[in-house]
């Protein structure tokens, strides 16, 4: 069975203070993992796709990578604004639906 | 990226009534995803829905209690039937961007049911 895996279930970090967030996924013919962001009341934000192992993408504090079994988003320097729930999810090779984890609740003290 | 606009984006309904969702998107698309998010849980999907065909539900989601019309490439409708305080949650609609992977989400719809 497809599945996502999310670690840690919340992260608390001081203004500056790096870290990284996994998501493991176990999905038959992966053909895009995604990362998203959302803020509480609101829709899920979309970050980052990312589609074979060895790939990495940025934007701005975020740098995702994918490895076979797993994905980290890095978050470096991350400011209060940063706090947020962030998502994982994959798509299968069907890429009929997008399964996702239960997410990280990050909170970043000024 | 598509612009997909939910109303209502809040609502409290009475038990035993219905509401209905809408969600317009600003392009055609051809699959439309309605998902509940529970509160402090992740993203469930409750069924795709096809224009011009039945929608698919997923196992633990069925058709009387989650009716969903597809009228056109645009438009979708999700109407949460006979409702108890176990529905409260937040309804999303969600389309496949344009290289069919990435989802694309609206602003939800937060449902309190008392």
């Amino acid at each position: 069975e497809d599945q996502v895996t999310q670690s840690p279930e919340a992260l608390r970090l001081q203004e500056g203070e790096s870290s990284s967030l996994n998501c493991s996924y176990t999905v038959s013919g992966l053909r895009g993992l995604f990362w998203y962001r959302q803020d509480p009341g609101k829709g899920p934000e979309f970050l980052f796709t990312l589609y074979s192992a060895g790939e990495e993408k940025e934007k701005e504090r975020l740098k995702a990578t994918l490895t076979k079994k797993e994905s980290f988003l890095h978050i470096t320097a991350p400011k209060p604004e940063d706090s947020a729930t962030y998502l994982c999810a994959a798509s299968d090779s069907s890429a009929s639906k997008i399964i996702f984890g239960s997410g990280t609740r990050l909170s970043i003290r000024p | 990226s598509a612009v997909i606009s939910q109303k209502p984006s809040r609502d409290i309904c009475q038990r035993g009534t219905s509401l209905t969702i809408q969600c317009q998107v600003d392009s055609q698309v051809t699959m439309m995803f309605w998902y509940r998010q529970q509160p402090g849980q992740s993203l469930t999907l409750i069924a795709t829905a096809n224009q011009g065909s039945e929608a698919t539900y997923e196992s633990g989601f069925v058709i009387d209690k989650f009716p969903i019309s597809r009228p056109n490439l645009t438009f979708s409708t999700l109407t949460v039937s006979n409702m108890s305080p176990e529905d409260s949650s937040i309804y999303l609609c969600s389309v496949v961007g344009g290289q069919n992977t990435e989802a694309f989400f609206g602003q939800g719809t937060r449902l309190t049911v008392v």
